[in-house]
């Protein structure tokens, strides 16, 4: 099993709509969860982290985090082309140093 | 300087070649990272500093490759006789409290 496994996509939403991102980890004892947004051609840059279980929000985007069942999601609300990006779900594997282990990455679409 | 900033953006080397990748960090972030992106993936883990010591290496692929912080703070990526399956981008990243920060990358191709 993959350390931190998301689903390619891609996935397409129409403007306006709610697009759903989910992530899995297989670490039992993680502590820290992060959101990269990467644009083609671009690096990855942080849009969202997490470190409690709940929901976190920041104007159009929620993290929400269930350690129990091992799964990170992301939402956008009012999705814009703008957003039409790969969306890479970090987590930091607990093996004695800080690394973040990223997953595959979904490939989002958002439609005019 | 204000971000992460990473030279060459773009190599083009042959097989066998030695190549050296720099990465500057963002001021005063004492944790940098080298990640290895390939087309559809997500950055794969190589090595990460703590100060000027290699807290873990686990991500490297083979002792042909090779990182070094002598100062703690720039860091330089080696990868000796360079192979096809080394192209890749390259990602450098800074971090002070968790969050990482990236380069805009080096873009290494292996003819």
């Amino acid at each position: 099993q993959k350390e931190v496994e998301q689903n390619s996509g891609p996935l397409s939403v129409p403007e306006g709509a709610i697009a759903s991102l989910n992530c899995t980890y297989s670490d039992r004892g993680s502590q820290s969860f992060f959101w990269y947004r990467q644009y083609s051609g671009k690096s990855p840059e942080l849009i969202m982290f997490i470190y409690s279980n709940g929901d976190k929000e920041d104007g159009r985007f929620t993290a929400q985090l269930n350690k129990a069942s091992q799964y990170v999601s992301l939402l956008i609300r009012d999705s814009q082309p703008s957003d039409s990006a790969t969306y890479l779900c970090a987590v930091n594997i607990l093996s004695g140093s800080e690394k973040l282990v990223f997953g595959k990455g979904t490939k989002l679409t958002v439609n005019p | 300087g204000a971000g992460v900033s990473q030279t060459p953006s773009n190599k083009v080397t042959e097989k066998g070649k030695y190549v050296e990748l720099r990465c500057d960090p963002i001021s005063g972030h004492t944790a940098l990272y080298w990640y290895r992106q390939s087309l559809g993936q997500g950055p794969e883990f190589l090595i990460y500093f703590q100060g000027t010591g290699a807290a873990d290496d686990s991500g490297l692929p083979n002792d042909r490759f090779f990182a070094v912080r002598p100062e703690g703070s720039v860091s330089t990526l080696k990868i000796q006789r360079t192979e096809r399956g080394d192209s890749a981008v390259y990602l450098c990243a800074s971090s002070k409290s968790g969050e990482l920060f990236f380069g805009e990358g080096s873009r290494l191709t292996v003819l």
